[in-house]
């Protein structure tokens, strides 16, 4: 059984530009939640979403969107790239709000 | 106040050493708490879940004061392959619903060395 996935591994983008980050869930789970987790830091809640809506969301500015599909695989979107949105971006999916289970992330560096 | 605080250490500790950690958080309203380990780029990863007075497992014992709003982990008999970023977490509540919402402190760096 494959756990969560998540692509591309690594990412390197300029400032201003848009991204899209990919996350199938585990089998059998239903919620993805995304975090952002920068460097000596503890992961950041982004959003979570269930029934293809977004059920909660952290304190993050509108540039970052998000989406679910019928399959319950997600994509996080961030328009206008920061300097400070370099970071490593998680996600974890989970049935309903039980135990998240974490992707390997994606690295994403903004130059 | 942050609402989950963790002193980032790093501790640096030899093989056998016993080590403590502390976590404190800001809403009384929450039910259950978790214990994730990090290793150097890799996910976090469940290490323990605490939802009473404590918990056990083999070497690791997380213990919960409701009162002062603290959670504790405890490593005895520390082995090298213990060393890792321990993040103390606690799950969005609100009015006793749990929502999927995880808020993780800033996370302790164990280093154990030989």
């Amino acid at each position: 059984d494959a756990g969560v996935t998540q692509s591309p591994t690594h990412l390197i983008k300029t400032r201003g530009q848009q991204v899209t980050l990919r996350c199938s869930p585990k089998s059998g789970h239903d919620t993805v939640s995304w975090y952002q987790q920068a460097l000596g830091q503890g992961p950041q809640f982004i959003f979570q979403y269930y029934e293809e809506e977004e059920r909660q969301r952290g304190n993050f500015p509108d540039r970052f969107s998000g989406h679910q599909f019928p399959n319950y695989s997600s994509e996080l979107n961030v328009n206008a790239l920061l300097l400070g949105d370099s970071a490593l971006y998680l996600c974890a999916s989970s049935f309903s709000v039980n135990e998240q289970f974490f992707g390997p992330g994606t690295r994403l560096t903004v130059l | 106040r942050k609402e989950v605080e963790q002193d980032p250490g790093p501790f640096n500790v030899p093989e056998g050493a016993t080590v403590a950690f502390n976590c404190t958080y800001s809403n009384s309203a929450s039910q259950s708490f978790f214990w994730y380990r990090q290793d150097c780029r890799k996910e976090p990863k469940l290490l323990m879940s605490v939802y009473s007075s404590g918990n056990e497992d083999g070497r690791f014992t997380a213990q919960l004061n409701r009162a002062s709003q603290y959670i504790s982990l405890l490593i005895r008999d520390s082995k090298l392959s213990d060393s890792a970023t321990y993040l103390c977490v606690v799950p969005y509540n609100a009015g006793g619903t749990s929502y999927g919402k995880l808020t993780f402190g800033q996370g302790t760096i164990l280093t154990v060395h030989p």
